[in-house]
């Protein structure tokens, strides 16, 4: 069936360092591959996303890397800072299956200051 | 130009009442979606709507129930309320086109069911 699973469920990283929070999946016919951000309150917020019939996509200050081979998804988070500090939660999508967004359990990362 | 609202925030049940959780999408969305989040987890998708039908559904018991009206809003029902409905009621509104997978949520209603 479909799902998509973290490897690691909290991070803790140093302010200015880079991030990597990493996910897998099992679902090879998915089309899309997302990640979002939920701040304590709020709901999860959009990120970046990649096609599958990509490898590598860059966004501001954040790098989504997709290797098909061994199923495997992470979210790069150059020089992290406080406000980074939230949970991450990859998640995928068929294109036949419009707008349905399945979500992984998510990884929290936690920013020192 | 307002984001995705919900209403109420926070309401608590007892079991086997029901519950009515409202959303408005973000303007010029017509797609709506509704997902729960139990504490810890990531969101689980309950089901879609688009021009007021239901398009899509995840594996959610028919106690869930949904509507779209013709401004976008739409609205979700949950029956005979049971403790493990307790959970973060999220929608999410998107545009019909592709491209990019960005769907707009709210904050949530959180439900209690005592």
């Amino acid at each position: 069936g479909e799902s998509v699973g973290l490897h690691l469920p909290t991070l803790s990283v140093q302010e200015g360092d880079n991030s990597i929070i990493n996910c897998a999946y099992s679902n090879s016919a998915s089309d899309y591959f997302i990640w979002y951000k939920q701040e304590s309150g709020k709901g999860p917020q959009f990120i970046i996303d990649i096609r599958s019939n990509m490898d590598k996509r860059q966004g501001q200050r954040v790098t989504v890397l997709l290797n098909k081979t061994v199923k495997h998804l992470s979210l790069q988070i150059a020089a992290t800072q406080p406000g980074d500090s939230a949970v991450y939660f990859c998640a995928e999508n068929k294109e036949t299956s419009y707008d349905k967004v399945i979500f992984g359990p998510g990884t929290s990362l936690s920013v020192i200051p | 130009d307002a984001g995705v609202t919900q209403s109420p925030t926070h309401l608590i049940k007892t079991r086997g009442q029901q519950v009515t959780l409202r959303c408005s999408p973000k303007s010029g969305h017509d797609t709506v979606s509704w997902y729960q989040q139990a504490l810890g987890q990531g969101p689980q998708f309950i089901f879609q709507y688009y021009e007021e039908e239901e398009r899509q559904r995840g594996n959610f018991p028919d106690r869930f129930s949904g509507h779209q009206f013709p401004n976008y809003s739409s609205e979700l029902n949950v029956n005979a309320l049971l403790l493990g409905d307790s959970a973060l009621y999220l929608c999410a509104s998107s545009e019909q086109h592709r491209g990019v997978m960005e769907l707009f949520f709210g904050e949530g209603s959180r439900l209690t069911v005592l």
